[in-house]
């Protein structure tokens, strides 16, 4: 079955501080993989995808296949770092995302 | 340009009552999904839609839910007989077509007492 897995519910670094928000995925064909990022009082939005290999707000994420993950990672924490950060798989097949359950990224001063 | 809009923002409502969800994409979209959101939770698919059609419906959790774009953009997505285990976020979003980039409205955040 598809699924995604973000096995940290919350996450506090201090600023300037190296930040990883893992992301395991199950899926039996290629897989597409997104991050995605809810600041507070905002909308859902789109961080990066692994096909695009940006760097988005300094962020990276590279598609391991064999240990089935796709880490988030910066190197830097920033305070306006903080918010909610979901893993989010493109289920092909179905035309679907299907999104993890999300870790809250913390920034402390 | 705008983006997507959702309303209301906020529904309170007695269960056993009828309830309908609007969304408006963003223009010229043809690609709308709907999703729920539960507390502590990631976005979870409910429905697709292409055009006017409904692509892909099998996150509907039962036949209490049910969604329509009658004329390929705005969408209404509509629960019977609530339940309280129906008080979610429902998120809305579009994109110009299936894979692409999907834009998020801000959510109806609805509450059955």
């Amino acid at each position: 079955a598809q699924r995604v897995t973000q096995p940290e519910k919350l996450l506090s670094v201090f600023k300037g501080a190296p930040v990883e928000l893992k992301c395991n995925y199950s899926y039996s064909g290629s897989p597409e993989l997104f991050w995605y990022v809810q600041y507070s009082r905002q909308r859902l939005q789109l961080l990066l995808r692994h096909i695009s290999r940006e760097s988005i707000k300094g962020f990276t994420a590279d598609l391991n296949k064999g240990e089935t993950s796709f880490h988030l990672k910066k190197p830097f924490a920033q305070e306006e770092d903080s918010a909610m950060y979901y893993c989010a798989l493109w289920y092909s097949s179905a035309s679907k995302i299907i999104f993890g359950s999300g870790t809250r990224l913390s920034i402390r001063p | 340009g705008a983006g997507v809009s959702q309303t209301p923002s906020n529904k309170v409502t007695e269960k056993g009552k009828y309830v309908e969800l609007r969304c408006d994409p963003i223009s010229g979209h043809t690609a709308l999904y709907w999703y729920r959101q539960s507390l502590g939770q990631g976005p979870e698919f409910l429905i697709y839609f292409q055009g006017t059609g409904a692509a892909d419906d099998s996150g509907l959790p039962n036949d209490r839910f049910f969604a329509v774009r009658p004329e390929g953009s705005v969408s209404t997505l509509k629960i019977q007989r609530t339940e309280r285990g129906d008080s979610a976020m429902y998120l809305c979003a579009s994109s110009s077509s299936a894979g692409a980039e999907q834009y998020f409205g801000p959510g109806t955040r609805l509450t059955v007492t």
